[in-house]
């Protein structure tokens, strides 16, 4: 059971918007923490996707967004490409702790 | 450009010590301004935190791993270490070590498989 949540699958077509949900609570995004996104494609190491909330780092197209209010935290995808189909996870703090999403899997359809 | 990279057996058996090394390259391990840590991932599940240590002076562990984990800082290698005793075979996974920053996230290693089993 993660600390946060997340859906465990989204999906979209080709050119399409999607958004992934991440929800915690007064513990973790509602205190001051911020949210970091990570992008995990099949085989590989997790990339950071979005940090500090809404920020992306050099490199990262500007198709994916961040976003944070009250507890939760969303990312958003548009114009969705085959090469986004990966899995997606959320982080932030509680206290001292790190905590994670339990990942969303984004199938591009 | 900074690069971490994991080290250590691929297989342990159960009841032993897990011992992982990451080398950091292109940047100072005693920095004050990061943490360093590790995460794992167990085959087709979710990322889990185990710990992190910021230069030398704090560690911070996973409650559900806190009694048998130890993460340990080697400036003068560069380097920092994961020791995890008592290992069964629910520790197996790919373990990452990453820098860690409140600010900017996690920098990860490439990670490496560790699999427990006699």
């Amino acid at each position: 059971q993660s600390v946060l949540t997340q859906p465990p699958s989204v999906s979209g077509a080709p050119g399409q918007r999607v958004t992934i949900s991440c929800t915690g609570s007064s513990s973790n995004i509602g205190a001051y923490y911020d949210v970091h996104w990570y992008q995990q494609l099949p085989g590989t190491a997790p990339k950071l996707l979005i940090y500090g909330n809404s920020n992306r780092p050099s490199g990262v197209p500007d198709r994916f967004s961040g976003s944070k209010s009250g507890t939760s935290a969303s990312l958003a995808i548009t114009g969705l490409q085959a090469e986004d189909e990966a899995d997606y996870y959320c982080q932030s703090y509680d206290s001292s702790l790190r905590v994670f999403g339990g990942g969303t899997k984004l199938t591009v359809l | 450009q900074l690069q971490l990279q994991e080290s250590g057996p691929g297989l342990v058996k159960p009841s032993e010590t897990l011992s992982l090394t990451c080398t950091v390259s292109g940047g100072s391990i005693s920095s004050s301004s990061y943490y360093w840590g590790w995460i794992r991932q167990p085959p087709g599940k979710g990322l889990e935190w185990i710990g992190s240590i910021y230069y030398s002076v704090s560690t911070y562990y996973n409650p559900s791993l806190k009694s048998r984990v130890t993460i340990s800082v080697d400036t003068s290698k560069n380097q920092f270490s994961l020791k995890l005793r008592s290992v069964t075979a629910t520790d197996t996974a790919v373990y990452y070590c990453a820098r860690d920053d409140f600010w900017s996230g996690y920098q990860w290693g490439q990670g490496t498989l560790v699999t427990v089993s006699s």
